[in-house]
């Protein structure tokens, strides 16, 4: 079956500007999760959405937003760039127990300059 | 103190040697640990994951996890060149899978 698909791939912005980033999930996966990885900090949990709803959030600035619609792919966002946002954004989906296994993307590479 | 700690190398072995990769932690409550793998340009992929203490074997694969010194590891026998790729521990956050907590990476090269 298709795995996780994240589009664009990658992304030149410039700070100020925002972006959307796409994920689309593996059919029947109802979790969606979002994670920054950069050489300094490593991964990140951004946050998680479960049928629609955040389920989980992790320690990022309001800047960084994210929504699920109902076919379960997922959108985050990120308003006002900064020169630090510059990093491969993840995701992964699953089924969303607790015992269950993510799958990542290949992720987007975003450079803000 | 960060809740997993990892040791980024890089490290380089020759084909065909042991390595041992680990990672510690810091809260006790934690049950759940897993290892991924990261090869260049692609994201992360389950490689093993266990339950509380003990291995678990897979393989050239075996995972280890000592709950009394809040400590992991990673063991691969007979490396090979396709071994060659970024290594994460992480943990769920709150026993939740979807929040997970990475260590930093270890870069594992494998020499022919």
């Amino acid at each position: 079956k298709a795995g996780v698909t994240q589009t664009p791939r990658y992304l030149i912005k410039t700070r100020g500007q925002q972006v959307t980033l796409s994920c689309s999930p593996i059919s029947g996966h109802r979790s969606v999760s979002w994670y920054q990885q950069t050489p300094g900090q490593g991964l990140q949990f951004l946050f998680e959405y479960f049928s629609e709803t955040q389920r989980n959030k992790g320690n990022f600035p309001g800047r960084f937003s994210g929504r699920q619609f109902s076919n379960s792919r997922s959108e985050m966002n990120v308003s006002t760039l900064e020169l630090g946002d510059s990093a491969l954004y993840l995701c992964a989906s699953s089924f969303g127990g607790s015992v269950d296994t993510q799958y990542f993307g290949p992720g987007t590479r975003l450079t803000v300059l | 103190q960060k809740e997993v700690e990892q040791d980024p190398g890089p490290l380089s072995v020759p084909e065909g040697a042991i390595v041992s990769l680990n990672c510690t932690y810091s809260n006790s409550a934690f049950q759940y640990f897993m290892w991924y793998r990261q090869y260049s340009r692609k994201g992360p992929e389950l490689l093993m994951y266990t339950y509380s203490s003990g291995n678990k074997e897979d393989g050239r694969f075996t995972a280890q996890v000592d709950k009394s010194s809040k400590y992991i590891s990673l063991f691969i026998r007979d490396s090979q060149p396709s071994d060659s790729a970024t290594y994460l521990c992480a943990i769920p956050y709150g026993g939740s899978q979807g929040n997970l907590i990475f260590g930093k990476g270890t870069k594992l090269s494998v020499k022919p």
